[in-house]
Formats: structure tokens, sequence, C-alpha cells
């Protein structure tokens, strides 16, 4: 079964520019996440997809980021315009739908995002 | 406010020697608890879960956490380390039902051969 796939594996880009970066989930996953880490900090939650809706995007920093997820398969992370904090690595997570029980969350390789 | 909270920045140990990184969590409610760990150029990996049961947690490689509500920490142990051990490693919190898995600032260990 092939795993949570992230493209690209590393951008870098001019302040100001744009890049959009995608997740391809295990196949079946409703669930889908993404996350970042920005150089030695910690890996933080930026929003949740049911399907194709955003059950929760509380942790995404600001308008400039936009997430995506049409028809509820693939997802895309779009940076516009880009700042230099926005450079680290962009994970994407997905997991089956469990209930009440906890879950597991399968991680893609990640993107690794440098803005100059 | 939710955190998770790792003791170690970095590790550094010899090969056969034991390890044990500390893990914190403040969460409300019923907690899920993981240890991810992530190889040098690879994934981000499970290494183990703990739900329910038992609150001693095997992993894979050697590796077992132990669940302690009343210190509200899960520490991840492996009585001796290899060199292959090099790697970051995360420990992590999800509430029961929740989505939002709250992880700690990661340890690297460092394993000299």
């Amino acid at each position: 079964e092939a795993g949570v796939t992230q493209f690209p594996s590393h951008s870098v880009i001019e302040k100001g520019q744009t890049v959009t970066l995608r997740c391809d989930p295990i196949s079946g996953h409703d669930n889908l996440y993404w996350y970042r880490r920005v150089m030695g900090k910690e890996i933080k939650f930026l929003l949740h997809f049911v399907k194709e809706s955003k059950q929760d995007e509380s942790g995404m920093p600001n308008n400039r980021f936009l997430a995506e997820r049409t028809g509820g398969t693939y997802s895309t992370l779009k940076v516009q315009p880009a700042e230099l904090e926005d450079s680290g690595v962009y994970f994407c997570a997905s997991s089956q739908v469990t209930g009440s029980k906890g879950e597991t969350q399968y991680f893609g390789p990640g993107t690794r995002l440098l803005v100059l | 406010a939710q955190s998770v909270s790792q003791h170690n920045h970095h590790v550094i140990l010899s090969e056969a020697a034991s390890l044990e990184l500390g893990c914190n969590y403040s969460y409300g409610g019923t907690v899920n608890l993981f240890w991810y760990v992530q190889y040098p150029g690879q994934h981000l990996q499970l290494l183990l879960k703990y739900f329910s049961g038992d609150p001693l947690v095997k992993g894979i490689k050697g590796f077992e956490a132990e669940f302690i509500k009343s210190k509200f920490s899960f520490n991840l142990r492996k009585p001796s380390v290899q060199w292959s051990d090099t790697a970051e490693y995360f420990c992590a919190a999800l509430n029961t039902g929740g989505f939002k898995t709250i992880f700690g600032a990661g340890t690297r260990l460092f394993v000299k051969a």
C-alpha cells in the first residue's frame, strides 16, 4: 500500500512569490492534516480535512495560506505571497475515521520550503 | 493549554548504552500518546502508541514507553541503543476522539559507534 506522498520534496522561492504544495493521502483515508515545522521548533498543526471539508483550520498562521481538498482526495496548500518566516518543513498526514478511539496518523516525507 | 514537552533537545550515547527520553504532557481528559521517529532523510514513522490498557507499551526496534498518569509522563526507553537509532524522536499527544496532534519539540539522539 502506498504511503502519504508529498510534492515537491523541496522548494526554494523568493519572498513575495507563490508556492503550492501537494499532498496525496493514503487511499481510503478521509482525514487529511497539514503540519509545519519551523527550523528548530516543534511540529505544529495547521489544519484538518474530513473528505473535502475543513474540520479545523485553527492552526493556519494567516490569510496568506490557503488549503484545498477538492473532491476529497489530494490536497494543496498554497502560500501567497510567501514571507521569510514561512520557511520550514510542511508535513501532510492522513488517517482513517475510527470513531471514538484514538487514531494513528501516517505522515508524508514533508516538503522543505525555503523563502529567500 | 494543551502541550507536550520533551526534556532533552540533544542526547549523545555510545552504542549499548541505555536510553530514556522524557516526555510530559498537559491535557484535559483522556489522551492518546505517541512516539514518532524520523531517521535521517526519512519520513516520520510511528514508533509506538498508547490508547488504553497496559501502560507499558512495546514498539518497534526494541523501544518501549510507559504511561504514568499520575506524572503525566510517557517516557521512551530502550535498554541498549545501536548506531542505527540515531534519529530525531518526537513525543505527541491527541485527545481521544480528537484529531489535532500536539507534538513536543523533538529530541535528537546521536549514537556513537
